[in-house]
């Protein structure tokens, strides 16, 4: 079953532009949520996560998500996106006790000068 | 510092081949975890070491998939018999401790089986 959806598979902006990127998650329990990046050649990376306490994270380079329990969502934001943010990225998600990261099919940015 | 290398970086085997394909993890790190990547989807989880206990094998696809990791540090994921649903490109990551630390990931070793 399908537990971490990403709604865009391909998103393409201009520089300067908003990012939203959608997530959403299917558990009715605790989860602990992140989102990782692959820039192209390079490694995926983490770039914020969230587990508990305030639900808007902040992570690297201008990033944030916003956890919303009531809609089981995990969006991913940055107010003014650049040329180097093009990459692929990956919600994910690990439900209650269980000992596995479970990743979302991922969403690819590209990002226009 | 160094990162997770993984090894080889590109493989192609003839189906029914077997294959070896190595991991290093970050130096110290306890945990270690094996994903499969298909084209255009995200990484599957396979499999879970806590030093050399080999804690979670719930994602092996099939018992034609075995991982080991004898002294803690460095992993083997191999697959017996290949066939070519498992082309794919295999992820290592190691973290400092558990599941819910950074995890942080190699380059992969990208299979191709013919």
């Amino acid at each position: 079953a399908q537990s971490v959806s990403q709604h865009n598979h391909h998103v393409i902006l201009s520089e300067a532009a908003s990012l939203e990127l959608g997530c959403n998650y299917s558990y009715g329990g605790t989860v602990n949520l992140f989102w990782y990046v692959q820039y192209p050649g390079q490694h995926l990376q983490l770039l914020l996560k969230y587990f508990s306490g305030d639900p808007l994270v902040k992570g690297i380079k201008g990033f944030e998500a916003e956890f919303i329990k009531s809609k089981f969502s995990f969006n991913l934001r940055k107010p003014s996106v650049q040329w180097s943010d093009t990459a692929e990225y990956f919600c994910a998600v690990i439900l209650g006790g269980y000992n596995k990261l479970i990743f979302g099919a991922g969403t690819r940015l590209a990002v226009h000068p | 510092g160094a990162g997770v290398s993984q090894s080889p970086r590109y493989k192609v085997a003839k189906r029914g081949q077997d294959v070896a394909l190595r991991c290093d993890p970050i130096s110290g790190h306890v945990s270690l975890f094996w994903y499969q990547q298909a084209l255009g989807q995200g990484p599957e989880f396979l499999t879970y070491f806590q030093n050399e206990a080999q804690l979670d094998k719930s994602g092996l696809p099939s018992d034609r998939f075995f991982a080991e990791r004898p002294e803690g540090s460095v992993s083997t994921l191999k697959i017996q018999r290949t066939q070519q649903e498992d082309s794919a490109v295999y992820l290592c990551a190691s973290s400092i401790q558990g599941v819910r630390d950074e995890q942080y990931f190699g380059p992969g070793t990208r299979l191709t089986v013919t």
